[in-house]
């Protein structure tokens, strides 16, 4: 079945702590992307990538870190300089940066 | 810049009537559009898309015009379902952009 893994589906941490959350796609898709969705609002981006060993910031990147090593992985690292990194994070795929994105199930992070 | 701006919810509907969720668009090129939909505690699905205007876009009973005159792409059903209860997002990307833009969503309860 083709389609966009996140790990895990709940992910809990102390503060100050770094964490990793996975993002795996097997449709051989160029572009992905990371959001973060935060209760009763829209999709703000936080990183993209085009290709492999090529990524950039979106709108709200200050805190967490990428790596596109593999063009079917996209795993993104929460800092402890986020702020405020409670929140649902979904990433995405496309076929390119000019077509429409699929998205993974979504990993709900929760700090404590 | 590029913004999308949906009617702000929640909607609550009675099974079978009929739904509209309003959707206008500002974009600094020629967009595509789109409405994505997210059921609880999930990622979100691709519902329907359109690339040119006057394109209509329909899935599962859904449709939505792309109306360049009047910036629009409102969603409509004839005659919802208990299990179209969700929250919808409305799109879009404009051509050579890197990035999908979203509006805040509209949640959709619909009662038996």
């Amino acid at each position: 079945d083709g389609g966009i893994t996140q790990s895990p589906k709940y992910l809990f941490r102390k503060e100050g702590q770094n964490v990793t959350l996975s993002c795996e796609q097997n449709l051989n898709h160029d572009a992905m992307y990371w959001y973060r969705q935060d209760p009763g609002q829209g999709l703000r981006l936080i990183y993209y990538s085009q290709i492999v060993n090529d990524f950039q910031k979106g709108d709200i990147a200050e805190g967490y870190s990428v790596s596109r090593e593999k063009k079917e992985s996209f795993p993104l690292t929460v800092t402890s300089a986020q702020k405020n990194p409670t929140a649902f994070y979904l990433c995405a795929s496309s076929i390119t940066s000019n077509t429409e994105a699929f998205f993974g199930q979504g990993t709900r992070l929760t700090v404590v | 810049g590029d913004s999308v701006t949906q009617m702000e919810g929640p909607v609550t509907l009675s099974e079978e009537a009929f739904l509209t969720i309003n959707c206008t668009y500002t974009a600094t090129g020629y967009p595509s559009l789109f409405w994505y939909v997210q059921y609880p505690g999930e990622g979100l699905q691709l519902l329907l898309k359109a690339t040119k205007a006057d394109d209509k876009g329909s899935n599962k009973g859904f449709e939505a015009t792309y109306r360049k005159e009047t910036t629009s792409f409102h969603l409509e059903k004839g005659s919802v379902q208990v299990s179209d209860s969700a929250v919808y997002f409305c799109a879009l990307r404009v051509q050579g952009a890197q990035k999908l833009v979203f509006g805040q969503g509209t949640r959709l309860t619909i009662n038996p």
